[in-house]
């Protein structure tokens, strides 16, 4: 069966400070991944997504980046967090070209910049 | 391009009462539907989706959801709430199966 991981669970930054988030699935091949955020009391906002290695499709222009360096691995950084920044960010997964295939989330990332 | 609006950001039932979460679509092709249901600090989890056939669709916990083609909507609804049904919940649409395009969410609280 198909797994999702997401670590760290929780993180307290100071702004300025830099990011990395990481995401990781097993038990798939080729997978689409995908970089939502969600502000308290706030929908979710799609970040990024990628249809494979070293593809990344930036959904809203802001100090963060995404890379996939591995097919199933999927990372969002900063070089220097803001305020806004702070959120609970999520990581999802669904199959290549899937059509009537659903999401599969991860567990999130609890972020605070002070 | 898709859309998805969900009407009520925050429902309360009480505990036995029917539960109905709506979610009207936009799409300009048949889409692929989806019901997300979120507990405090974790991700999302669906609930049920609908494809193509029988536009009633079962899902998990005894949620259930109808595609109405001519009202261009897709509510969830449940019979019964419990308590444990208090979460957030999220309507998703997809044509492509690549990019999925969600709701803002509705809250639902169960007053016992």
């Amino acid at each position: 069966s198909q797994t999702i991981h997401q670590w760290p669970a929780t993180l307290v930054q100071p702004v300025g400070s830099p990011l990395s988030l990481e995401c990781t699935v097993e038990g798939t091949s080729n997978p689409n991944l995908y970089w939502y955020r969600q502000a308290a009391g706030r929908g979710l906002q799609l970040l990024f997504y990628s249809v494979g290695i070293g593809q990344i499709s930036s959904e809203v222009p802001q100090n963060l980046s995404a890379s996939r360096p591995q097919d199933r691995q999927f990372i969002l950084s900063s070089k220097k967090l803001l305020l806004s920044d702070s959120g609970f960010y999520l990581c999802a997964w669904s199959v290549l070209g899937g059509g009537a295939n659903e999401q599969f989330f991860g567990p999130g990332t609890r972020l605070t910049v002070l | 391009a898709q859309s998805v609006t969900q009407l009520g950001s925050h429902v309360s039932v009480s505990e036995g009462a029917l539960v109905l979460l709506r979610c009207n679509y936009s799409s300009s092709v048949p889409p692929y539907l989806f019901w997300y249901v979120q507990y405090p600090n974790q991700g999302l989890q669906l609930l049920l989706k609908y494809t193509t056939g029988a536009t009633l669709v079962k899902g998990i916990n005894g949620f259930e959801a109808e595609f109405k083609k001519s009202e261009t909507s897709f509510h969830l609804t449940k019979p019964s709430a419990h308590m444990s049904d208090a979460a957030e919940y999220f309507c998703a649409v997809t044509v492509t199966g690549n990019q999925f395009y969600f709701g803002t969410g509705t809250s639902l609280t169960v007053i016992p």
